[in-house]
C-alpha cells in the first residue's frame, strides 16, 4: 500500500526565507506526483505536476523535483511571502492518488 | 470553464437522514473520484470512475453509493447519514492522454455536519 509522508507538519518562517518543502513516498511505480496548496476553508489548487519520466518543474517562485529511485520529492519556494501561507499538500498517482497529510506553512511579515 | 462544480457547499443533516452530494465538470475528463478530509487523517479516497457505468471502491466506502450515467456527472449518496460522516468531502476529476495520466482539479468542497 503506497504511503505518503510529509514531514515537518507544521513550519513558520520569516518573510523573504528560501523554503524546502519535503514529500516521501513507499511505492517508487507512480504514473505522477502533483503538488497542491490549500487555503483554511477552501478547496485544492494544484501547484505543479510532475510526470513519472520528469526530473522537475518550476511555475514563477516555485520549482518540484522528483526522485522516483529514493521515493522523494521536493518543493521549492524561494523568496517567500505571507501571501504563501498556507497547507501544501503532495499527491502521488497509479490507480489512485494517494496524498500525504500536508505541511500548513506560516510565513511571517 | 467552470471546471468542478460541487453543490451543496454546507449541509447540516440528523442522523438517519439520506441526501446526495453532486458533483459535475465540464472538461469531458473520464476520471472522477470523492474523498473525503478529516482533521489529523488526511484526504482519503471514498469511490472512482474511470468512465460511464464503471465505478469502483476506493479506502472508505462503507455507508456511501456512487454512480456514473454520463462523464460531467458523479454524485455520491449517503444512504444513512451518521455523526462518523462528518468532514469535508471533495470531488476531482483527471484525464488521460496515450501512456500518461495528467493532473487532478477539484472542486471547492462540501462541508457537512450530522447531528
Amino acid at each position: 500500500k503506497q504511503e505518503v509522508t510529509q514531514i515537518p507538519a507544521a513550519l513558520s518562517v520569516p518573510e523573504g526565507e528560501n523554503l524546502v518543502l519535503n514529500c516521501s513516498f513507499t511505492d517508487s511505480a507512480i504514473y505522477n506526483l502533483q503538488w497542491f496548496r490549500q487555503d483554511p476553508g477552501k478547496g485544492l489548487t494544484s501547484l505543479l505536476l510532475i510526470q513519472s519520466s520528469q526530473r522537475e518543474q518550476t511555475s514563477g517562485r516555485l520549482n518540484a523535483s522528483l526522485d522516483k529511485s529514493s521515493g522523494r520529492s521536493t518543493l521549492y519556494i524561494a523568496a517567500s511571502q505571507p501571501g504563501d501561507s498556507a497547507t501544501y499538500l503532495c499527491a502521488v498517482r497509479r490507480s489512485k492518488l494517494t496524498f500525504g497529510k500536508g505541511i500548513t506553512l506560516s510565513v511571517r511579515p | 470553464n467552470a471546471g468542478v462544480t460541487q453543490t451543496p457547499k454546507f449541509q447540516v443533516l440528523k442522523t438517519g437522514q439520506s441526501m446526495t452530494l453532486q458533483c459535475a465538470q465540464d472538461m469531458n475528463h473520464e476520471y472522477m473520484s470523492w474523498y473525503r478530509q478529516d482533521p489529523g487523517m488526511g484526504l482519503r479516497l471514498i469511490h472512482y470512475s474511470v468512465g460511464a457505468g464503471i465505478t469502483d471502491q476506493g479506502e472508505v466506502p462503507n455507508g456511501y453509493n456512487v454512480s456514473r450515467s454520463t462523464t460531467e456527472d458523479f454524485p455520491l449518496r449517503l444512504l444513512s447519514a451518521a455523526p462518523s460522516q462528518t468532514s469535508v468531502y471533495f470531488c476531482a476529476s483527471s484525464y488521460s492522454m496515450g501512456q500518461g495520466w495528467y493532473g487532478y482539479t477539484f472542486g471547492s468542497g462540501t462541508r457537512l455536519t450530522v447531528v
